[in-house]
């Protein structure tokens, strides 16, 4: 049921593009975008509902492909500050809980 | 923004000890959770709780329990600390449900750092 993150880890130059996917396995009620720095708290991004609503972050944009059960995450222009590990949480079932995956490690260098 | 506080942000203590990590937000959120992460690993799902009386267990199984006598204090008992539970645990709140058409989701306090010795 653990959603399925790539790539596992990504390291850009300030300015590159860069673009991370959550699938999964079962259909999907919405998908969530946190990042977590070091030794903080996973912070939220953007969340993503059946229909194709998005709440979220301006300056990074995502996508959800309901029939094919994933999800991306586009960051354009990174900065320094986007380094951390982002994580997707999707919705299953009936509990309305999150399962997250294992993260995507990004790096962006000066 | 949600305020969730959580304390004691960093706790080491001895083996065979009971701990109790505590857990308070201001949102007013009926739905708490209490995940754990190992550092640089994914997020574990150990209890969560629809509101007041409501007590349930996660996708990973822990020693650990719950118990959410007032809607926004959602503590963690460790009866007996193993060095196995060495881990960050942390505790979030949303609204009910997720999905919902406004699109609700999870807010994290910062952590508490559990370290058994």
């Amino acid at each position: 049921q653990q959603p399925v993150q790539s790539p596992q880890a990504v390291i850009l130059r300030e300015g590159e593009d860069a673009v991370i996917n959550c699938s999964s396995s079962k259909a999907l009620y919405s998908v969530h975008w946190y990042r977590q720095k070091h030794g903080e708290a996973p912070v939220f991004l953007m969340i993503l509902l059946k229909g194709g609503e998005q709440k979220g972050h301006e300056k990074i944009s995502a996508s959800f492909n309901e029939k094919k059960q994933q999800s991306s995450l586009y960051l354009t222009a990174s900065q320094l500050s986007y380094s951390g590990t982002y994580f997707c949480g999707t919705e299953m079932g009936s509990q309305g809980n999150l399962i997250f995956g294992k993260g995507t490690k990004l790096s962006v260098k000066p | 923004e949600a305020d969730i506080y959580q304390t004691p942000r960093y706790l080491v203590i001895g083996t065979g000890k009971k701990i109790t990590l505590e857990c308070s937000q201001t949102m007013g959120h009926d739905k708490m959770y209490w995940y754990q992460q190992d550092p640089g690993m994914e997020l574990h799902l150990i209890h969560y709780s629809y509101g007041v009386n409501s007590t349930e267990k996660g996708d990973l199984s822990s020693e650990s329990t719950v118990s959410r006598i007032r809607t926004e204090h959602f503590p963690l008992t460790l009866e007996s600390a193993r060095p196995s539970h060495t881990s960050q645990y942390l505790c979030a709140s949303s609204e009910y449900p997720l999905s919902s058409l406004t699109g609700n989701t999870i807010y994290f306090g910062e952590g508490s750092w559990l370290t058994v010795v």
